[in-house]
């Protein structure tokens, strides 16, 4: 049972343009979620987070958007660089407390041509 | 600030032999964590420690993975017997005690079973 899905497996934007990442769950305990950035033979990187009780995070060229009602969330990248091109995991917590446990969807391969 | 050390770097191993995996944290990180990433899936939390306490081990085949973490410091995860589907990137990430979502990952390793 994938309680993180990240549809689509791959993603090309041109350099410059928007790029956007979904990502949809259904477990409604998450409350907190996570992208992470992962390059080839490198451990995955914490890229930006939002929590359940907003709907709007922004980290320069990064946001992340929350739709609670719907059980989605997305990543733009704005203005996509040849730089950004990864792999890109969306993860969510439920747990709060002490356990920071991350359920990871598949992940999404992001290429952003020159 | 020193990352999140793995070693090795990579290990080909045929099936019913054992395997070790070696973690260090990022120094004062009270949290660990091992994750098993196969080829095409998100990361998959096996193991949790909180010091030298676990966590949550609830998703550790724990008739052939065993995991310490010794004075909680260091940490080693090992196989034993190992299996075809063992096959995978082994992630130890760490991260500061308290509420702290963007753990640190280090570079895993990947395992091969023939």
């Amino acid at each position: 049972d994938q309680q993180v899905k990240q549809n689509s497996p791959s993603l090309s934007v041109q350099e410059g343009r928007i790029s956007i990442l979904n990502c949809d769950y259904t477990n409604s305990m998450f409350d907190y979620f996570l992208w992470y950035k992962k390059y080839p033979a490198e451990g995955p990187t914490f890229l930006i987070s939002i929590s359940s009780i907003k709907d709007k995070n922004e980290d320069g060229r990064f946001t992340v958007f929350l739709n609670k009602s719907a059980k989605h969330l997305s990543l733009h990248i704005v203005p996509s660089q040849p730089g950004d091109s990864a792999v890109y995991f969306c993860a969510a917590s439920g747990s709060g407390g002490s356990n920071y446990k991350l359920t990871f969807g598949k992940g999404t391969l992001l290429t952003v041509n020159p | 600030e020193a990352g999140v050390a793995q070693s090795p770097r990579y290990k080909i191993i045929e099936k019913r032999q054992s395997v070790a995996f070696w973690c260090n944290p990022i120094s004062g990180h009270a949290t660990l964590y091992w994750y098993q990433q196969i080829l095409g899936q998100g990361p998959k939390l096996l193991i949790q420690f909180q010091n030298n306490g676990v966590v949550d081990d609830s998703q550790l085949p724990k008739d052939r993975f065993s995991a310490e973490r010794l004075k909680g410091v260091d940490s080693t995860l090992k196989i034993q017997p190992a299996k075809l589907e063992d096959s995978a990137v082994y992630l130890c990430a760490s991260s500061p005690q308290g509420w702290d979502y963007g753990y640190t990952f280090g570079s895993g390793t990947r395992l091969t079973v023939v």
